[in-house]
């Protein structure tokens, strides 16, 4: 059964860092890319970028180059999303997904929740 | 950018069949995907490739295209299929980024 399973939920300040995690299982992790999407409160799905962990090609939405910064660790089938300096705007709800470039994201993991609140 | 656009809301009574559509000028050109979003939930993928079904997803959503519109639908609305759907599509190029639209808010009155 193909899973992805994301880190718990953060609570952070504005300009500390983080990294959030997505593990997938029961399939090739290097074979397919993940993608990030982002979901603000009340508010609809934006692709942030995807990467292809087999050598860690990684493509970013205009909207979000330089913001974040997506990476791979595909010896534990893990996918992470970072940021350097949080800003209250990046409250929001994080998917990852398994997707095939402009096609589809056929399997999500459960999402990881992120406050950044003073 | 690249968009799609989506009605923000339909209303259907159960039974009936709802309709959602989504447009663009490079639909023509490029598939269209559509997720189905729950309250507190992640996103399905109900539709891919403009008309295909995932296996496990109920035979009455059914997917379509004309020209610069695609069009999901959902026969015989159950309470259940209350959500958010949203379409994803490229742009003319094919290429990363894909955008999704802003989403429909399904209501079953």
């Amino acid at each position: 059964e193909v899973q992805l399973v994301q880190s718990g939920a953060e609570v952070k300040k504005p300009g500390e860092s983080l990294k959030i995690s997505c593990k997938g299982s029961g399939y090739s992790f290097t074979s397919y890319w993940i993608g990030w999407v982002r979901q603000m409160p009340g508010k609809g799905l934006e692709w942030m970028g995807i990467i292809y962990p087999g050598d860690s090609d990684t493509r970013y939405s205009p909207s979000f180059q330089g913001q974040v910064t997506i990476s791979a660790d595909k010896s534990i089938s893990t996918a992470y999303l970072q940021w350097s300096s949080l800003k209250a705007s990046d409250t929001a709800m994080y998917y990852c997904a398994r997707v095939v470039p402009a096609a589809e994201a056929d399997y999500w993991g459960q999402g990881t929740l992120v406050t950044v609140s003073s | 950018s690249y968009e799609l656009t989506q009605p923000p809301s339909v209303s259907v009574s159960p039974g009936q069949t709802a309709r959602i559509t989504c447009s663009a000028d490079a639909l023509p050109k490029q598939y269209a995907y559509w997720y189905q979003q729950k309250p507190g939930q992640a996103p399905v993928l109900v539709i891919y490739k403009d008309s295909e079904r995932p296996s496990g997803i109920p035979e009455r959503f059914s997917g379509s295209s004309s020209g610069t519109t695609v069009t999901l639908t959902i026969s015989g609305v159950q309470a259940e299929d209350e959500a958010d759907y949203y379409c994803q599509s490229a742009d003319s190029s094919g290429t990363y980024p894909v955008v999704f639209g802003g989403g429909t808010k399904l209501t079953v009155l």
